[in-house]
Parts: structure tokens; sequence; C-alpha cells
């Protein structure tokens, strides 16, 4: 089945440092991939998705690349803040039918100042 | 508009119960999805649901799972005789049917607790 696989944390950085996550996945299909945030104590949001290889998702000074060579959708920032700490969740889902999310096991990121 | 709004937020229960948990979602949206995030685990799809079809049940992880989604908004998962392996967050999420998205929105979650 479907599956995605993330860098395992916690990950621990200064502010202004750059970021990566990284994500890869293994599909049978043309998956759209995503990234999502929970922030202490919310729920789930979407922080930013790509549908198609090469896509490049962005948001809130997040990047990610679509890339279908290395089945990879790694998770970038090039100057972290304090309140991008979080737990970061990597997911792919079918195109069509149910679309349900499978996700990667998390990332925990604490930003220190 | 509001989002996608769950109901009790914490719900403490003793082994052996049987709970229901509520899903609100997005007016207009047409497809609804349960998901669990427990620490053992992770992520994971439990049942989706779009309009009048057939649930997908695929993911409920035993017969003590159920959900229902009346008058195509409002769902309840139930979860009968409840297990300490029960213990989760169970997060419900929704999804318009618009050919221009395929994101899904989530609630805040149900905290499960089985003593």
């Amino acid at each position: 089945g479907d599956s995605v696989t993330q860098m395992e944390g916690p990950v621990t950085l200064s502010e202004e440092a750059f970021l990566t996550i990284n994500c890869t996945y293994t599909a049978t299909g043309y998956p759209s991939l995503f990234w999502y945030v929970q922030y202490p104590g919310e729920g789930l949001q979407l922080l930013l998705k790509a549908t198609k290889a090469d896509d490049k998702g962005s948001n809130k000074g997040f990047e990610a690349t679509y890339r279908k060579e290395t089945t990879s959708f790694h998770l970038e920032k090039g100057s972290v803040q304090v309140s991008d700490s979080a737990v970061y969740f990597c997911a792919l889902s079918d195109q069509q039918g149910a679309q349900k999310l499978v996700f990667g096991q998390g990332t925990r990121l604490t930003i220190n100042p | 508009g509001a989002g996608v709004s769950q109901s009790p937020s914490n719900k403490v229960t003793e082994k052996g119960k049987d709970v229901e948990l509520r899903c609100d979602p997005i007016s207009g949206h047409t497809a609804l999805y349960w998901y669990r995030q427990s620490l053992g685990q992770g992520l994971e799809f439990l049942i989706y649901f779009q309009g009048n079809s057939a649930p997908d049940k695929s993911g409920l992880p035993s017969d003590r799972f159920s959900a229902e989604r009346t008058g195509g908004s409002v769902s309840t998962l139930t979860i009968q005789r409840t297990q300490q392996e029960d213990s989760a967050v169970y997060l419900c999420a929704s999804r318009s049917r618009a050919l221009s998205t395929d994101t899904q929105y989530f609630g805040p979650g149900t905290r499960l607790t089985v003593l």
C-alpha cells in the first residue's frame, strides 16, 4: 500500500536557521502531496500542497517541491522563527476516489530564540 | 464561515463503556473523513463518507467501531465496549467536491481516554 516516511525528530534549531524536513513516499499512482502542521494545542492545518510532478507548494515562507524521480517532497524554510515550533506531517492522497490521506509519523520542530 | 467542529473536546470513559463522538463538517462539504491520532500508530484513516454513496470503512480497526452520517451533514463515530488501546485523539475532516481543491479541513479533535 501507499506509505510516507519522514525524517525522525525531534528537531531543534536556533532562530533564523535553515530548515529541511525530509519526506519520501511510495505510491502506486500519481498522488497529491501535502504538508500539514499542528501547532501546540491546535488542530491540523494545511501548510502547503502540490498535485503534480515539479510543482512547488509554498506558504508562510515554507516550500516543498514534488519530485517524482526521487519520490520526495522535502519541506524547507530559509529562516525559521520561534513561532514555527510545531509538529509537521507529510501526507499523500490519491487524486481520484476517496482521496484519503496517508500520513508520515510527524516531525516535532522546536525553535529556540 | 465556520470550520469543522467536533464534540466533545475531551471524553474520559471506563473500559467497556460505549462512546459517541460527533463531527459537524463545513457547510456544503460533501466528503467527510474520520482519522485517529495515537502515540503508537500515528495518524491513521478510519472511515470516509461521500454524499449518498456507501462509506469506505476500510480503516476501521475492529467491529466495535462504527460511524454514520445523517442527512449528508453531521457524522457520529461510535465505539462500543471501549478498550484502553482506543485512547487517542479522533479527528474529523471535510472536503469540498469542487474540482479546484482536494484539501481536507480538520476539526480540533476529540481526545478520548479509556481508563
